[in-house]
């Protein structure tokens, strides 16, 4: 049972343009949402993150988005970069629970 | 370069071995956690020790245990390993006990079990 589902494997964006990347959870208990960018052969590394009680946090040119009715999340890229190109993952936290549920991330690739 | 060190880089091994795995984590971080991430899989949390103690249990198989020494070092230890126990393994440390810290991750230790 995928509690968090990244439904895109992939995504190809021109540079410049904005990348969406969508995350969609099942659980209402989640608190608290995270996006994590993991690049190849290195670990992932922490991007931003928002509580579940707001609907947008922004940081730099990443912007992430949450509609709690619609128990969706979405991370905006603005302007996507090449260095940009890499996995995504989306993880949600349940302070029940104590541990980050992980989706299957998305692969972005930023075309020069 | 994250703070966090793994050991080793790559490990080959037999079915039906045992392996360690060893993670370091960050200077200060205190909870050091565990995944698993199979082709074509997601990260699979394993489980979480803060302090020296389990705080939390993932998807871990009854074959695999880990501890965290009085030094905060950490290690995975994977016995009577069959084929789908490949997988690259991370390590991630955080300062906090909650998960919602943010994770720092280590460069992975790729197993791969012949």
């Amino acid at each position: 049972d995928q509690q968090v589902k990244q439904n895109s494997p992939s995504l190809s964006v021109q540079e410049g343009r904005i990348s969406i990347l969508n995350c969609d959870y099942t659980n209402s208990m989640f608190d608290y949402f995270l996006w994590y960018k993991k690049y190849p052969a290195e670990g992932p590394t922490f991007l931003i993150s928002i509580s579940s009680i707001k609907d947008k946090n922004e940081d730099g040119r990443f912007t992430v988005f949450l509609n709690k009715s619609a128990k969706h999340l979405s991370l905006h890229i603005v302007p996507s970069q090449p260095g940009d190109s890499a996995v995504y993952f989306c993880a949600a936290h349940a302070g029940n629970n104590r541990k980050l549920i992980w989706g299957l991330g998305t692969s972005l690739a930023v075309n020069p | 370069d994250s703070g966090v060190t793994q050991t080793p880089k790559h490990l080959i091994t037999a079915t039906g071995q045992r392996v360690t795995l060893r993670c370091s984590p960050r200077s200060g971080d205190l909870s050091v956690y565990w995944y698993q991430q199979s082709l074509d899989q997601g990260l699979q949390f394993l489980i979480q020790y803060y302090n020296g103690e389990e705080r939390a249990k993932g998807n871990i198989l009854e074959r695999f245990s880990a501890q965290q020494f009085p030094d905060l070092h950490s290690e995975l230890n994977l016995s009577s390993l069959e084929l789908g126990d490949s997988a690259l393994y991370f390590c991630a440390s955080s300062v906090g006990p909650g998960a919602f810290y943010e994770q720092y991750f280590g460069p992975g230790t790729r197993l791969t079990v012949t």
